[in-house]
């Protein structure tokens, strides 16, 4: 049973654009919901993460909207540059098991196109 | 600091053969994670380490087993490798300082079993 479902899987947006990648997690229990970014042949990096005690996050041009009735999470990427063409792994946990376990979406892969 | 490390970077192996994965962080983090990495499926948590002395299974645990040497090295073994365990290996470490969730992830280990 998969616990975050991860949408799109691949997206090509243009320079200057807004890349947007959304996710639902079905487990009430989790409240860290972190993204990470990974470039081909790297490790997945954290890009930014939120509780659910806010409703947005905002990082530079990365944002993260929360919507706990909804049970989703998104994130936005402002201004999106070439540079940023990753893959992009949402996540969850809950914060009061001990360990931590993420659980993460499938990925998209983001092709941002000069 | 290096961070997480990984060795080896790459490995062919035949189908029978056993090997170890090697990973050490030198952030004085408490907790270490074992993932794999498949095309479209995310990544999925193989053990977790908690912390020195302790290792748990994760979603997918089958054919493998962990150590745990010290609190620097954890170590994932492969006893008897199948072709299914054609994979990238991810390790990550975790801080256990109170509301630090952020894991660090390695640069991964290419696996492929022929």
């Amino acid at each position: 049973q998969q616990q975050v479902k991860q949408s799109p899987q691949s997206l090509i947006v243009q320079k200057g654009g807004i890349s947007i990648i959304n996710c639902a997690y079905e487990n009430t229990a989790f409240d860290y919901f972190p993204w990470y970014q990974q470039f081909p042949g790297k490790g997945p990096a954290l890009l930014i993460a939120i509780r659910p005690d806010v409703s947005e996050k905002k990082e530079g041009r990365f944002t993260i909207s929360f919507n706990k009735s909804a049970k989703q999470f998104s994130l936005h990427i402002m201004d999106s540059q070439p540079g940023d063409s990753a893959t992009y792994f949402c996540a969850a946990t809950p914060t009061g098991a001990g360990s931590y376990q993420l659980t993460f979406g499938k990925g998209t892969k983001l092709s941002v196109i000069p | 600091n290096a961070g997480v490390t990984q060795t080896p970077k790459f490995q062919v192996l035949k189908t029978g053969q056993s090997m170890t994965l090697q990973c050490a962080q030198d952030m004085n983090h408490n907790s270490m994670y074992w993932y794999r990495q498949d095309p479209g499926m995310g990544l999925r948590l193989i053990y977790y380490s908690a912390s020195e002395g302790t290792t748990d299974k994760g979603e997918v645990p089958n054919g493998y087993n962990v150590s745990r040497l010290n609190k620097r090295e954890f170590s994932l073994r492969l006893e008897s490798a199948a072709p299914s365990q054609t994979s990238v290996y991810f390790c990550a470490s975790r801080s256990a300082l109170a509301g630090f969730y952020e894991q660090y992830f390695g640069p991964g280990t290419r696996l492929t079993v022929t």
